[in-house]
C-alpha cells in the first residue's frame, strides 16, 4: 500500500531558528496537506496544496508540492516556543479505487523549541 | 460551523467493557473517518464511510470493533469487549474534498 515517510521524526531547535521536514512517497499523490498536533488536541490544517510545483505560503510556514508529486516539504522560519508540536504531512490520491477520499499520513515530525 | 464534534472527551473503562464512541461530523462532508493514535503506530485510518456507507474497514483491528454511520450527521466506533491494548486516542475526521478536519479525540484508557 501507500507509505510516506517523514523526516526527521524529531527536531529540537532554539528560537528564532528556521525548521525544515519534509516527506517522500513511493507513489503520486494529488494534493499534499500539512497538519500540525498540539499536545491532547487533534491535528489541525495548516497548509494544502494542489498542483505538482506549487508553493505555498501561511504566515511563517511555507509548503511546496514537489514536481514529481511523490514528496513535499515544509519550512517553518523564525521559530516561537508556541511551533512546539507534531506536525504531520498526508497526501490524498484523487483517482479512483478504494483509495479514493482517504489521505494516508507520514509518522510526523516531533518539533521542540527552547526559547 | 463547530467542527468535528467527539464525545467523550476522555474514557476509562475496565477490560471486557462495551465502549462506544461518537462523533458528529461538520455539516455538508460526506467523507467520515476514524483514525487511532498510539505512540507506537502513529495515525491508524480504522475505517472511512462516503455518504454514510463504510468505504473501507480494512484498518479495523478484529471483530471487537465496529462502526456505524446511521445518518450524515452521526457515527459511532464501538469496541467490544474492550482490552488493555485498545487504550489510545481515537479521532473522527470529515471531509469534503481532500482537506480532513479533526476532532479533540476520545482518550480511551482500558485497566
Amino acid at each position: 500500500g501507500q507509505q510516506l515517510n517523514q523526516s526527521p521524526q524529531s527536531m529540537f531547535i532554539q528560537e528564532g531558528e528556521d525548521v525544515s521536514m519534509n516527506c517522500t512517497s513511493s507513489s503520486i499523490f494529488n494534493t499534499w496537506l500539512w497538519y500540525k498536533q498540539d499536545p491532547g488536541e487533534g491535528p489541525v490544517l495548516l497548509i494544502a496544496l494542489y498542483k505538482a510545483g506549487e508553493l505555498t505560503s501561511n504566515g511563517r510556514l511555507t509548503a511546496q508540492f514537489g514536481i514529481t508529486r511523490k514528496d513535499s516539504f515544509l519550512n517553518i522560519s523564525a521559530s516561537i516556543p508556541s511551533d512546539v508540536g507534531i506536525y504531520f504531512c498526508a497526501g490524498h490520491a484523487d483517482a479512483g479505487g478504494t483509495s479514493y477520499g482517504k489521505l494516508t499520513f507520514g509518522q510526523g515530525t516531533i518539533l521542540t523549541v527552547h526559547p | 460551523d463547530a467542527g468535528v464534534i467527539q464525545s467523550p472527551r476522555h474514557e476509562v473503562t475496565e477490560m471486557g467493557q462495551e465502549v462506544t464512541l461518537r462523533c458528529k461530523p461538520i455539516s455538508g462532508h460526506d467523507y467520515l473517518f476514524w483514525y487511532r493514535q498510539t505512540m507506537m503506530r502513529g495515525l491508524e485510518l480504522l475505517i472511512y464511510f462516503n455518504n454514510n456507507v463504510p468505504i473501507d474497514d480494512s484498518g479495523m483491528p478484529e471483530d471487537r470493533f465496529s462502526a456505524k454511520m446511521p445518518n450524515a450527521s452521526f457515527s459511532t466506533l464501538k469496541i467490544q469487549p474492550s482490552e488493555p491494548r485498545d487504550s489510545a486516542v481515537y479521532f473522527c475526521a470529515s471531509s469534503l474534498l481532500a482537506e480532513a478536519f479533526f476532532g479533540q479525540g476520545t482518550r480511551l484508557t482500558v485497566v
